[in-house]
C-alpha cells in the first residue's frame, strides 16, 4: 500500500499569502494518478487537481499542482477567505487507493 | 448537472449491518465507476472500493473484503453499499463518488453510528 504523508499538518497564513502544501509518497506514483481535494467542515471533499497538475472544472487558477515520483505540491497563490480549509492528496495509481492525512490551512 | 444523492443517517448496534444508497443523475450512469470512501471522526479519508454500474464488477479494499458488498440497479441509477458485522470502528461518514479522471463528484455523505 502506498502511504501518503502530507506536510505541514497546519499552515497558518493571512489572506493574500501563498500556501505551499506537500505530499510525499512511500513509493513512486505515476503523475496521471495524483489528485488534491479540499474539504470544509460538514461537507464532502471537492476535487481541485487531478493528474498532478490539471485543474478540475470550475477551479480557479490560483490553485496549481506540480511534482513527480514521490514528491508532489499543491500551491495556492493569493489565499482567498474561502480557501481556508482542509486539503488532502490522493493517489489512484495502485490499489488500494490512498489519501494523505490532510493539511489544514488556517487564518493567521 | 452531475449529482449523487445518498440515503440518510443510520444508527446500528454492534454486529448489525447497514445499507447506504447513492442515486446518480445528470450523466450516463453506466459510463463511470462509483467509489465508496469513508471518514471516521478525526481520521483521514479511507477508500473502500468501487463498482462498475455497467456490469456489476466490483473491487474491494482488502480491509473490507468479506464484509462489504456493492450493488448496482441500472433501472434506478442507484448503487448501494452493504457493510456487515459492524463495530464501533465503523462509525463514520460514508461517501459515494464518481470516478472520472479522479473522484470528481461526491455524494453529500451518510453518517453511520454504531453504538450499543
Amino acid at each position: 500500500e502506498i502511504v501518503l504523508t502530507q506536510s505541514p499538518g497546519t499552515l497558518s497564513l493571512s489572506p493574500g499569502e501563498r500556501a505551499t502544501l506537500s505530499c510525499r509518497a512511500s513509493q513512486s506514483v505515476r503523475t496521471n494518478y495524483l489528485a488534491w481535494y479540499q474539504q470544509k467542515p460538514g461537507q464532502a471533499p471537492r476535487l481541485l487537481i487531478y493528474g498532478t497538475s490539471s485543474r478540475a472544472t470550475g477551479i480557479p487558477d490560483r490553485f496549481s499542482g506540480s511534482g513527480s515520483g514521490t514528491d508532489f505540491t499543491l500551491t495556492i497563490t493569493g489565499l482567498e477567505p474561502e480557501d481556508f480549509a482542509l486539503y488532502y492528496c490522493q493517489q489512484y495509481d495502485t490499489s488500494p487507493i490512498s489519501f494523505g492525512q490532510g493539511t489544514r490551512v488556517d487564518i493567521k | 448537472q452531475v449529482q449523487l444523492v445518498q440515503s440518510g443517517t443510520e444508527v446500528r448496534r454492534p454486529g448489525a449491518s447497514v445499507k447506504v444508497s447513492c442515486k446518480a443523475s445528470g450523466y450516463t450512469f453506466t459510463h463511470d465507476t462509483i467509489h465508496w470512501v469513508r471518514q471516521a471522526p478525526g481520521h483521514r479519508l479511507e477508500w473502500m472500493g468501487w463498482i462498475n454500474p455497467a456490469n456489476g464488477n466490483t473491487r474491494y479494499s482488502e480491509k473490507f473484503q468479506g464484509r462489504v458488498t456493492f450493488t448496482s440497479d441500472t433501472s434506478a441509477n442507484t448503487v448501494s453499499m452493504l457493510l456487515s458485522s459492524l463495530n464501533s470502528d465503523d462509525t463514520a461518514t460514508y461517501y459515494c463518488a464518481r470516478y472520472n479522471w479522479a473522484l470528481d463528484h461526491w455524494g453529500q455523505g451518510t453518517l453511520v453510528t454504531v453504538s450499543s
